[in-house]
Parts: structure tokens; C-alpha cells; sequence
């Protein structure tokens, strides 16, 4: 089993719609996760954070934590095709210091 | 957000050279600094780990001898690969993170490498 787990995608939405995007993490004591979206040929760029359990919005944005399950979403509405990208789920392990482990991210396809 | 440069953004060079790349964190100060290196189509995988003032950790199979990591200050990190291959060739990426772990790690704009 990965340590931080994602579906790989495509993910295809059309423009307007939610996107879901969902991630999985199997150390239990893990403190912050984080999500970062990276377009084709540039690096990853940080778009949320959360730490708490429930849900944190910022703008389009939503992110979802349930430690009990360990399980973090991101959702983003009104998706435009510029949001088409591959999105990674990073966490934050328990006595980790900065150090992140990477899920090997989603790919989310908006069509017009 | 914290901002993380990196320079040159693309480098070509003949096989057998060697090629720095910088890593400025330019408006906080990188306790830790985080190399790592993206083929195509594949994902980020963690070159080595380095705290100002102190030695890199690699990870298992990176060789030390030939990617060379200095982090000789809080804003400046420096990625040597020595005697460059072909198989060199690949995008790499650092990332700076602060005293405050919660805030996540902040990417440079990375470094395209192609060795001839």
C-alpha cells in the first residue's frame, strides 16, 4: 500500500461543474496536508492547506479532512478549463520535520 | 505566499560536465531545502534533504558523490551534478520550507537539464 494514495485519472468534467479530487493516507498520526496543483512542464504550486478535520474553503476551492478515515478531498466549483492541471496530495508525517510525502497525483481535464 | 527562485530555468550541456543549480528562498528564511527531480510524465521524486549548515540526507539510490547539495545559508541552496549523462537529463525542482512545518513546502520554478 502507498503511503499517500490518489487516483491517477484523467479526471473529466465539463466546464462549470465540481470537481472531486481524493486522496488516501495510511501513516495515522500525520498532522497537515496539503494540495498543490502543477501544470504540464512547470513545478507543483501550493493551493490549500488543512490540519484540522472538516472542511476549509478558500474561493473555488474546498479542502476536507477526515482523520478518522484518513481521507482528504479537494473540491474546486465552478471548474474552468484552466483548472486542468494534475493535482497532488501531499502529508505532512508524524515526526516527518518538513519533509512531505507525495501521492502521485490526479489528473483533472476540464472541457469546454 | 513565499517565493522560491531558481536559476538557470533551462541548462543544455555536453556529456561529462558538471552543472550547478540555484535554489533562493527570497522573502523568508529555508531552515530546510528539498531537491527533486521529475521525469516525463512521472512523479516528484525526492532527491535529498538539507538543512542549513549541515550535511544533506540523501535518499536510497541518489549518490552523494555525484549531485552535490550545499546549503551554506538560510536563503540559498546549490544542486552540482557532476560528470553529467544523458540519463541526467530531467526537470529539477527544489522547494524551501520555514521553522513552521504546518506551512507547507514552497517550490522553485525548476531547472530543465538536458545532457548531450
Amino acid at each position: 500500500q502507498k503511503e499517500v494514495e490518489q487516483n491517477s485519472g484523467p479526471l473529466s468534467v465539463p466546464e462549470g461543474a465540481i470537481a472531486s479530487l481524493n486522496c488516501t493516507y495510511s501513516d495515522r498520526g500525520s498532522q497537515s496536508f496539503f494540495w498543490y496543483r502543477q501544470y504540464s512542464g512547470k513545478s507543483p504550486e501550493l493551493i490549500m492547506s488543512i490540519y484540522s478535520n472538516g472542511d476549509k474553503e478558500d474561493g473555488r476551492f474546498t479542502a476536507q479532512l477526515n482523520k478518522a478515515s484518513q481521507y482528504v478531498s479537494l473540491l474546486i466549483r465552478d471548474s474552468q478549463p484552466s483548472d486542468s492541471a494534475t493535482y497532488l496530495c501531499a502529508v505532512n508525517k508524524n515526526n516527518a520535520g518538513n519533509m512531505l510525502t507525495f501521492g502521485g497525483g490526479t489528473r483533472l481535464m476540464v472541457k469546454p | 505566499g513565499a517565493v522560491v527562485s531558481q536559476h538557470p530555468s533551462r541548462v543544455i550541456c555536453k556529456s561529462g560536465t558538471s552543472v550547478k543549480i540555484e535554489c533562493r528562498s527570497l522573502d523568508f528564511q529555508a531552515t530546510t531545502m528539498f531537491w527533486y527531480r521529475q521525469f516525463p510524465k512521472q512523479s516528484l521524486m525526492l532527491m535529498a534533504t538539507s538543512n542549513e549548515g549541515s550535511k544533506a540526507t540523501y535518499e536510497q539510490g541518489v549518490e552523494k558523490d555525484k549531485f552535490l547539495i550545499n546549503h551554506a545559508s538560510l536563503t540559498l541552496s546549490t544542486l552540482t551534478v557532476t560528470s553529467a549523462h544523458p540519463e541526467d537529463s530531467s526537470f529539477y525542482i527544489c522547494s524551501a520550507s520555514g521553522s513552521v512545518e504546518r506551512l507547507g513546502q514552497f517550490f522553485g520554478p525548476g531547472t530543465r537539464l538536458t545532457v548531450l
